[in-house]
């Protein structure tokens, strides 16, 4: 399978303990992004990768969140002292820069915070 | 705010009856457009884009959607659904190297 993967594709987790998620994107692109789709909504931006840079960030992103993707391959999402209002799907997606660079999205990993 | 709104949270059809699901969106200047769906089950799929030149965009399964900058819309249109389009259908706008969601419309068809 050469599209975009995400593990694990089910987490549950207890209040204020931390989790990392994990995206590889499609091989040849260099762009990858992250969002976070809740119930009844559709998916909103966090942050965004060119290779290994963080170009922008959403106001959505508190300081419990931190993303990288050290090699510009893979990347990882971790939440700290995770709340219940952190419950949603994490969704990746990736593309090649530019006007035709449309995303493809991965699975998603949805996330429990009981 | 800037925004992508779709008017429609559910809307069920019959097998044979014509599509049409409204897209507004708030941006002035230039904009990429696009629907995705998301079948039950699977993650979310591009469904048509434009970018730029025809206005009436021709996408896979027999949707097409028009823009009509003027009215800052985007509809997505299909003459004949069938069950397996059974879907949600997420209308949205790439702007700075993002893409802004609708929240997107529910369609059921009834076999």
């Amino acid at each position: 399978d050469t599209g975009v993967s995400q593990d694990p594709r089910h987490k549950i987790t207890k209040r204020g303990q931390n989790v990392t998620f994990r995206c590889d994107p499609i091989s040849e692109h260099n762009r990858l992004y992250w969002y976070r789709q809740t119930l009844g909504q559709g998916p909103e931006f966090l942050t965004y990768f060119q290779n290994e840079a963080q170009l922008e960030k959403s106001r959505l992103l508190s300081d419990r969140f931190s993303a990288e993707r050290p090699k510009g391959s893979f990347s990882t999402l971790e939440i700290q002292r995770t709340e219940q209002g952190d419950s949603a799907m994490y969704l990746c997606a990736s593309s090649f820069p530019g006007l035709a660079g449309e995303q493809y999205f991965g699975p998603g990993t949805r996330l429990t915070v009981t | 705010a800037q925004s992508v709104s779709q008017h429609n949270h559910h809307v069920i059809l019959s097998e044979a009856a014509s599509l049409e699901l409204g897209c507004n969106y708030s941006y002035g200047g230039t904009v990429n457009l696009f629907w995705y769906v998301q079948y039950p089950g699977q993650h979310l799929q591009l469904l048509l884009k434009y970018f730029s030149g025809d206005p009436l965009v021709k996408g896979i399964k027999g949707f097409e959607a028009e823009f009509i900058k003027s009215r800052f819309s985007f509809n997505l249109r299909k003459p004949s659904v069938q069950w397996s389009d059974t879907a949600e259908y997420f209308c949205a706008v790439k702007r700075d190297d993002k893409i802004i969601f609708g929240k997107g419309t529910r369609l059921h068809i009834l076999p």
